[in-house]
């Protein structure tokens, strides 16, 4: 069975710019949540989505955006990107997001803001 | 809200020995699980162990183990025979057991080093 499958790998774009970032789930698997990783602030939850709701979010500004599709796959978007947008962004899938069940973690986008 | 702390940043171990990381965290709630997450360099988050808070037997997982103490809010994890495999940085992570999804809190991290 493949992993959590996160495209890109690495990122590069100039502030004010937008960017879209993809996460397949492992097959089954109907919970994808975002997670951002910085130096500064570590692991961050970002938002969750169950069959193409938004179950949870965490405390980030509206520029982090979020959907999830059909198949399950998850596309997150931050737009008017900030310096301090740099980061590491992991993406996680369960079966159904229930507190008892293991969460699979992808490999993560590299995101550099210029 | 709940909080996540490591007070160790790094720490070192000879390959073979035993090390403990130390995790304690901070909830108003009684039911919740308790994670540990390794990040070596290919950044994938991995799970190590698991402890349900309703349990109070500690969980062990191979050469891993962790002491959850309920009362003080401490769940350290002991690797045991330490591996060269096992250098990552190590992360706790809190998940309560009464909402819904996957919103884990986690704390700062600890990078392991293994020395051979």
């Amino acid at each position: 069975k493949a992993g959590v499958t996160q495209t890109p790998r690495y990122l590069i774009k100039t502030r004010g710019q937008q960017v879209t970032l993809s996460c397949s789930p492992i097959s089954g698997h109907r919970s994808v949540s975002w997670y951002q990783q910085t130096p500064g602030q570590g692991l961050q939850f970002l938002f969750e989505y169950f069959s193409e709701t938004q179950r949870n979010k965490g405390n980030f500004p509206g520029r982090f955006s979020g959907r999830q599709f059909s198949n399950s796959r998850s596309e997150m978007n931050v737009s008017t990107l900030e310096l301090g947008d740099s980061a590491l962004y992991l993406c996680a899938s369960s079966l159904a997001g229930g507190s008892s069940e293991k969460l699979f973690f992808g490999s993560g986008t590299q995101l550099s803001v210029l | 809200a709940q909080t996540v702390t490591q007070s160790q940043p790094e720490m070192s171990v000879q390959e073979a020995e035993t090390v403990t990381l130390s995790c304690t965290y901070d909830t108003s709630e009684s039911d919740y699980y308790l994670f540990w997450y390794k990040q070596p360099p290919s950044r994938q988050m991995i799970l190590v162990i698991r402890q349900e808070a309703y349990k109070q037997q500690n969980a062990t997982e191979n050469r891993f183990s962790v002491n959850f103490q309920k009362a003080a809010k401490s769940f350290s994890l002991k690797i045991s025979d330490s591996q060269l495999g096992d250098a990552a940085m190590y992360f706790c992570a809190y998940r309560s057991a009464h909402n819904a999804g996957n919103m884990l809190t986690f704390g700062g991290g600890t990078r392991l080093m293994v020395k051979p």
